[in-house]
């Protein structure tokens, strides 16, 4: 699976739309762009994942740039629920290996 | 519906010991991960179970083993005890296809003393 990068933290005004970057140079044309989230102590939570197109889910907004090597996540409205470590993870489509490889991820605060 | 379930929540065990370690996954997910957190790092595969065959194996000792039972939950064992496995120890469950998500647990918090 490909490495990511993400910086190690970042901060955002509550009411505004956080945007959380992540380089992945080496992707592979059938691998796919997963965000997870982990809040304080709590079990990583899914956000979304695409493979090529832009996605929207109730969550959050994904946009993956033309060439694939990177890809940013838009939470539209942030909230102070939205203060987690987030997880940029790239997965080959290997049937029946669902291994994740998280990385540092990046920590959001939003701030009041 | 209920989501993935870990036990027990807190855990303390002296060095040497051994510990088990139990997950339930989502009703119709026959796909379980188990994955070690320490604080500060991002958590780190260490098996996947599906259909009861081990599907992968992440880079830890021998004295880690696992198993998934005919109802797909799974068990981690994890035996003579390092204080550096002290962690929290996350399962995951998923329904294997081409790219779905996986659902995480609360976790299990392990001290080792």
């Amino acid at each position: 699976d490909a490495k990511t990068t993400q910086p190690p933290s970042m901060d955002c005004a509550e009411g505004r739309a956080a945007n959380l970057p992540c380089n992945h140079s080496t992707i592979s044309g059938n691998e796919y762009v997963y965000w997870y989230r982990q809040i304080h102590s709590q079990g990583p939570q899914y956000i979304i994942h695409g493979l090529k197109n832009n996605e929207t889910n109730e969550m959050a907004s994904l946009i993956i740039t033309e060439d694939r090597k990177s890809s940013t996540l838009i939470l539209p409205h942030a909230t102070l629920r939205d203060t987690a470590v987030y997880y940029c993870i790239v997965r080959g489509p290997n049937f029946g290996n669902e291994k994740l490889t998280f990385g540092t991820g990046t920590r959001l605060t939003i701030i009041p | 519906d209920a989501g993935v379930t870990q036990s027990p929540t807190h855990l303390i065990k002296t060095r040497g010991q051994q510990v088990t370690l139990r997950c339930s996954p989502i009703s119709g997910h026959k796909s379980v991960s188990w994955y070690q957190q320490v604080l500060g790092q991002g958590p780190q595969f260490i098996f996947q179970y599906y259909e009861k065959e081990e599907r992968g194996r992440g880079n830890f000792p021998d004295r880690f083993s696992a198993r998934q039972f005919p109802n797909y939950s799974s068990e981690l064992n994890v035996n003579a005890l390092l204080l550096g496995d002290s962690a929290l120890y996350l399962c995951a469950s998923s329904l294997v296809s081409v790219s779905t998500e996986a659902f995480f647990g609360q976790g299990t918090r392990l001290t080792v003393v």
